[in-house]
């Protein structure tokens, strides 16, 4: 089982509203992801937890900001958006992060529309 | 130069019809390297990992020249079910299992 589960599909928001993203696994992994896809365009890594500790930021805006509350969950709480940053947002795991790598599985992601 | 470079396509292939895509990438100690393919609105799933021996799965084939820095995938008898887009994805030693992607070769097979 390779399943990624992310809610909501589906997110429209006000630049003034704060969210929030869930991801979550259960096949045991310690890595966890968040990536930002444009229309188009290939996924763009936000941040990487590992063993629910985060260990890249890739110079996000502090209007994104992640946590991991246990190794099976990832949230992206979002706070001020701006529209430029609708977006499908996707979740992805694996089984480690480190000198070994190891492949990814993505979630079905959440489209977020910010009005 | 890009980290991983691939022909944006779009290829138009009848069914049936093999298809080849290619991917270079510029750093010499990449240590990683996967095909993903991506559906319309939908999120990107691991096609097949590459390895230096090459390797087969079905009708997808993959290679992986570290001399020339090059990574080929092979699809025969194409499907429609096939359409979709290809990402090349590499990964540098010591990058922390950070995914490098390339851009995308669009594939649409019709009857």
């Amino acid at each position: 089982d390779t399943e990624v589960t992310q809610t909501p599909k589906h997110l429209v928001m006000g630049m003034t509203n704060k969210k929030s993203l869930k991801c979550e696994q259960h096949m045991g992994h310690r890595a966890m992801y968040w990536y930002k896809q444009k229309a188009k365009k290939p996924p763009e890594l936000m941040f990487v937890y590992s063993y629910e500790k985060l260990s890249i930021n890739e110079s996000v805006p502090s209007r994104f900001s992640p946590e991991c509350p246990n190794s099976s969950l990832l949230n992206l709480h979002l706070h001020a958006l701006q529209p430029e940053d609708s977006a499908l947002y996707l979740c992805a795991s694996s089984r480690g992060q480190g000198a070994t790598t190891y492949e990814q599985y993505f979630g079905p992601g959440t489209r977020l529309t910010v009005t | 130069r890009k980290e991983v470079e691939q022909d944006p396509g779009p290829f138009n292939v009848p069914e049936g019809a093999t298809v080849a895509f290619n991917c270079t990438y510029s750093n010499s100690a990449s240590q990683s390297f996967f095909w993903y393919r991506q559906d319309c609105r939908k999120e990107p799933k691991l096609l097949m990992s590459v390895y230096s021996s090459g390797n087969e799965d079905g009708r997808f084939t993959a290679q992986l020249n570290r001399a020339s820095q090059y990574i080929s995938l092979l699809i025969r008898d194409s499907k429609l079910s096939d359409s979709a887009t290809y990402l090349c994805v590499v990964i540098f030693s010591g990058g922390y299992n950070k995914l490098i992607f390339g851009a995308g070769t669009r594939l649409a097979v019709h009857p």
